[in-house]
């Protein structure tokens, strides 16, 4: 099993849409969780840190399920500038990343 | 903003060719990584530091070394380089125990 997976989609969303991104984990020890935005041919730049009690940015939503051992990002109203690939990252003594969720939002 | 700066944006190398590649960060941060990045494979860990002259293998450390002198500077050396190590190569550095890491904007490295 993956230390981090993820779906690798594509998620194809019409403007306007919610998509929800979840991301599992396999290690329990882990206590640092991030997500990343990746564009094409681009590096990746932190979104946001996911606290355990949930935290929001904006249109960005992200939640944190210790017992199950996953981690979600929730984009509301989603716009053209939102596509991108998504990482997700869990430390435990280093970051660990998943391979990615790319969204594609079309009109 | 933190800046990481990755001396090359695209390399091109021959196979056996000792290969550098240098990163440099301005905001004294303790922590250096070197990732490379493969479609299908995500980034992978090679090496990362926590202090000067202090490093760690990674996950995937064979074929490569590296360097840390002085705290703003991590480097990336491919004793001889193969074609199996073309790839996307990505330097993050973090503050010792902080949110995230900032990347460069990476180094295509390709191996002929």
């Amino acid at each position: 099993r993956k230390e981090v997976e993820q779906d690798p989609g594509p998620f194809n969303v019409p403007e306007g849409a919610t998509v929800a991104f979840n991301c599992t984990y396999s290690n329990s020890a882990s206590q640092s969780f991030f997500w990343y935005r990746q564009d094409c041919r681009k590096e990746p730049k932190l979104l946001m840190s996911v606290y355990s009690s949930g935290n929001e940015d904006g249109r960005f939503t992200a939640q944190l399920n210790r017992a199950s051992q996953y981690i979600s990002l929730l984009i509301r109203d989603s716009k053209l500038s939102d596509s991108a690939t998504y990482l997700c990252a869990v430390d435990a003594s280093k970051l660990t990343f998943g391979t990615g969720t790319r969204l594609q939002v079309t009109l | 903003d933190v800046k990481v700066t990755q001396s090359s944006r695209y390399l091109v190398k021959r196979t056996g060719e000792k290969v550098f590649l240098e990163c440099v960060q301005d905001m004294d941060h303790e922590n250096m990584f070197w990732y490379r990045q493969d479609p299908g494979l995500g980034l992978r860990l090679i090496y990362f530091s926590y202090d000067v002259k202090m490093k760690e293998k990674g996950d995937i450390p064979e074929g490569y070394s590296v360097s840390r002198e002085k705290k703003e500077r991590f480097s990336l050396i491919l004793e001889s380089a193969s074609t199996n190590q073309t790839s996307m190569y990505l330097c993050a550095s973090s503050l010792a125990g902080a949110d995230g890491y900032t990347f460069g904007s990476g180094t295509r490295l390709t191996v002929v």
